[in-house]
């Protein structure tokens, strides 16, 4: 079973500045992968950010980086230069990369708000 | 190119009442969820579709809930018999692979339902 774990109250940020919101997980797959969605006010889902466990770089996306540490089981999320489109609830994800049909979904944490300040 | 699209955005019904949401997905997209978010649960996988084979129906929380998916491309969730633990937004999800692979998925708006 995969489990994702989000446990940082509401998080804020001064524009401009970067911040990390953490992300643990548990599970018991070889071969997974991490992402991570931003889900704004207007309610979908933005896809940012992919790490893969085998993947010996850390991934980054322009103003995104994920901060792998395969061994501590964490994926937390970096945003530089925040701004204040920024301002969103944050979802960490992972999926099994080997087994096939349903064992592709994605498995969420709750989330985390980022709150942005001008 | 166009993303996913829902339809209705959103739906206000009557406990008991049968409700259809629908799902577009991204073309050449042939992997296709369904998701519900609500405030207790978070997000929940309800529904798998590959092509045009049988569903993965593992994540339905009820036999209230069943969905179809038309030519390998739009897809209906029909929920029977609404009932108010329902009430949730419903995300759609396509990708472009299936089985292993790192292909994102990639959501649509959501149709919030509201059972009163």
């Amino acid at each position: 079973a995969q489990k994702i774990t989000q446990t940082q109250p509401g998080m804020f940020v001064q524009e401009k500045e970067a911040v990390t919101l953490d992300c643990t997980y548990d599970t018991s797959d070889q071969s997974y992968g991490l992402f991570w969605y931003k889900q704004p006010s207007s309610g979908e889902m933005i896809f940012l950010i992919y790490q893969g466990s085998y993947d010996e770089q850390n991934a980054t996306e322009g103003r995104y980086s994920l901060n792998f540490q395969k061994a501590r089981k964490s994926a937390n999320l970096v945003i530089s230069a925040s701004q204040l489109g920024d301002s969103a609830m944050y979802f960490c994800a992972m999926r099994d990369l080997v087994r096939t049909g349903a064992n592709s979904k994605l498995t969420f944490g709750k989330g985390i708000t980022l709150s942005v300040r001008p | 190119g166009a993303g996913v699209s829902q339809s209705p955005s959103n739906k206000v019904t009557e406990k008991g009442k049968d409700v259809e949401l629908r799902c577009d997905p991204i073309s050449g997209h042939t992997a296709l969820y369904w998701y519900r978010q609500s405030l207790g649960q978070g997000l929940e996988f309800l529904i798998y579709f590959q092509g045009n084979s049988a569903p993965d129906k593992s994540g339905l929380p009820s036999d209230r809930f069943s969905a179809e998916r038309t030519g390998g491309s739009v897809s209906t969730l029909t929920i029977q018999r609404t009932q108010q633990e329902d009430s949730a937004v419903y995300l759609c999800a396509s990708s472009l692979g299936w089985g292993g692979g790192t292909y994102e998925q990639y959501f649509g708006p959501g149709t919030r339902l509201t059972v009163t």
